[in-house]
This record gives structure tokens, C-alpha cells and sequence, in this order.
């Protein structure tokens, strides 16, 4: 059965602080990678999405791929107590018309004033 | 814009009741699903919709039909209501089946007594 797999925390960091979350996968023919943010009792937002390898920047959140390690992660830079949230990693498992978004479990993030 | 709509919020059913969950956006996607989202399981799509005039089957679709009413609009329903079916449902969209991130509805808080 193909896989997403995250920690589940909680992960706790100091304000200001990186943190680092990491996701990997079972399907070594995947495409297309995507972090989502969602607050308590909220709904989950998109946050960055990747598809190559390497790493993508977009403000404080940075993306980094490794399709032969078949892991992503997303690093927060100077955290905010704002960041506090569930962030699932989601994975198209399958290309073309084998399209099937696959979400992990979700790391719960706690950043302490 | 408004994006994903899902009426209602909010709803608690008797077993055995039906309802249907309304989904509707207005980004000019082609593609539409239907996901639940329970504690300790993640999200899990029930069903999706490709494009129009299609639907089909995802991880747990027991329980469920859907209708791609037009483009923008796609709905959930629940024949006959179970215990288990208590959970948050989210409709989500993306510009097509392929590898393009989803977005989301703010979900409905399904209880079913």
C-alpha cells in the first residue's frame, strides 16, 4: 500500500527557532509534493508545493525535495508562536491519469513564545 | 473570491437520516473531492470527481454517493446515517486531475446520534 508517513509530535520550538518537518514516502514514482498548514478546527490550507528536486524558498518556508531518498521536507525559519498548527505533507502518488493525492497524518508544531 | 463553499457548517443527525453535503467553487476547476477527516486517521477521500460528467471511488466510499452537478458543483450524500460516519467532511477542488495541489473547503462538522 502506498504511503505518506510523517512524525506526529508534537514537535516544540522556541520562538525564532527553524523547525524542520519531514515526511517520507513510499512511491518512488512520484510527482508532485505539497505542504499544508491547518489550524485547529480549521480546514487545510496549501502552504508550498514541489516538484523537482532541491530546494524552494517562499518567505520564511522552504521546501526541499529528495526524490532518491524519497523524502520532503518543509523548514519554518524564525518561528512564530502564528506557526502553531498541524502541517501535512501530500503526495501524488502516480502520475497522469494515475493522479492520487495521498496525505500523511500530520506533525503537530508548537512554537513557544 | 470565495473559493470552496460547504454548506452546512454544522449539522447532528439521527441514525438512519439522510443529508447531503454541498460543495461548490468558483476558481473554474475541473476536478472535485470529497474527503473525511477523523482523529488518528488523517484525511481520506471518499470520492472524487475528475472532471464533469464523471465521479468515482476513493479510499472509503461505503455509506456514500455523490453528484457532479455541473462544473462548480459537487455533493455528498449519506442514504442512511450511521454512528460511524460522524466526522469533518471536506470538499476540495483542483484545475485538474493531474499534479495540481487541492484546495479546500472550510469543512462540515458531521454528529450523528
Amino acid at each position: 500500500q502506498k504511503e505518506v508517513e510523517q512524525n506526529s509530535g508534537p514537535l516544540s520550538v522556541p520562538e525564532g527557532a527553524i523547525a524542520s518537518l519531514n515526511c517520507t514516502y513510499s512511491d518512488r514514482g512520484s510527482q508532485s509534493f505539497f505542504w499544508y498548514r491547518q489550524y485547529s478546527g480549521k480546514s487545510p490550507e496549501l502552504i508550498m508545493s514541489i516538484y523537482s528536486n532541491g530546494d524552494k524558498e517562499d518567505g520564511r518556508f522552504t521546501a526541499q525535495l529528495n526524490k532518491a531518498s524519497q523524502y520532503v521536507s518543509l523548514l519554518i525559519r524564525d518561528s512564530q508562536p502564528s506557526d502553531s498548527a498541524t502541517y501535512l505533507c501530500a503526495v501524488n502518488m502516480g502520475g497522469g491519469s494515475n493522479y492520487k493525492l495521498t496525505f500523511g497524518k500530520g506533525t503537530l508544531l508548537t512554537v513557544n513564545p | 473570491n470565495a473559493g470552496v463553499t460547504q454548506t452546512p457548517k454544522f449539522q447532528v443527525l439521527k441514525t438512519g437520516q439522510s443529508m447531503t453535503l454541498q460543495c461548490a467553487q468558483d476558481m473554474n476547476h475541473n476536478s472535485m473531492y470529497w474527503y473525511r477527516q477523523d482523529p488518528g486517521m488523517g484525511l481520506r477521500l471518499i470520492y472524487y470527481s475528475a472532471s464533469e460528467g464523471t465521479t468515482d471511488k476513493g479510499e472509503v466510499p461505503n455509506g456514500y454517493n455523490v453528484s457532479r452537478l455541473n462544473k462548480r458543483e459537487f455533493s455528498l450524500r449519506l442514504e442512511s446515517a450511521a454512528p460511524s460516519q460522524t466526522s469533518v467532511y471536506f470538499c476540495a477542488s483542483s484545475v485538474d486531475y493531474s499534479n495540481q495541489p487541492q484546495h479546500f473547503g472550510d469543512g462540515t462538522r458531521l454528529s450523528i446520534l
